[in-house]
């Protein structure tokens, strides 16, 4: 399978904990997202990167948050002291360079959190 | 980027067409109108996208209005398995690169 996937599926952690999502890209997509969605939702933009460059953030993503795709292929999400509030799904997505105008977006699976 | 309604749920009966409006009165006129779609407990994926002409692909059809001003998602025979929330999104061009979702429309196909 060359989807978007995602590590682990699902992750129940108690309040406090720190806990670490893996993202693996489509190859050779130089683009990368990162969503989170509430139950009910839909997904709600966290950041960007392209390459290795992280080009954007949202506010969502408060300093307890941090993601990195340090050579540019796959990519982690890191959350300290994680509370209630953090309980999502995250959803890591990867796209290839635009080269018309438009880029269509692959999802992963995502990544099921549950903070106790 | 312009705000997308649409209607929260509908229903619809296997082996017809599905027609899935979307009203995005403040669109630019850069930006494109996206449709996803999110099967339960999966990612969304992508089903087709537009400017200002009418697009069909193996997936759908997309209706644009001539003022661009809403637009219709056609499944042009539902099965089960486009039983979904499908969100239409607008977005410009090659420079913006996430999508802004929101509730979407859940719909239903009833065998």
């Amino acid at each position: 399978d060359t989807g978007v996937s995602q590590d682990p599926r699902h992750k129940i952690t108690k309040r406090g904990q720190n806990v670490t999502f893996r993202c693996d890209p489509i190859s050779e997509h130089n683009r990368l997202y990162w969503y989170r969605q509430t139950l009910g939702q839909g997904p709600e933009f966290l950041t960007y990167f392209q390459n290795e460059a992280q080009l954007e953030k949202s506010r969502l993503l408060s300093d307890r948050f941090s993601a990195e795709r340090p050579k540019g292929s796959f990519s982690t999400l890191e959350i300290q002291r994680t509370e209630q509030g953090d309980s999502a799904m995250y959803l890591c997505a990867s796209s290839p360079r635009a080269e018309r105008t438009y880029n269509e977006q692959f999802f992963g699976p995502g990544t099921r959190l549950t903070v106790l | 980027d312009a705000k997308t309604t649409q209607p929260p749920s509908m229903d619809c009966a296997e082996g017809r067409a599905a027609n899935l409006p979307c009203n995005h009165s403040t669109i630019s006129g850069n930006e494109y109108v996206y449709w996803y779609r999110q099967i339960h407990s999966q990612g969304p994926q992508y089903i087709i996208h537009g400017l200002k002409n009418n697009e069909t692909n193996e997936m759908a059809s997309l209706i644009i209005t001539e003022d661009r001003k809403s637009s219709t998602l056609i499944l042009p025979h539902a099965t089960l398995r486009d039983t979904a929330v499908y969100y239409c999104i607008v977005r410009s061009g090659s420079n913006d690169y996430k999508l802004s979702f929101g509730a979407g429309t859940t719909v239903t196909v009833r065998a």
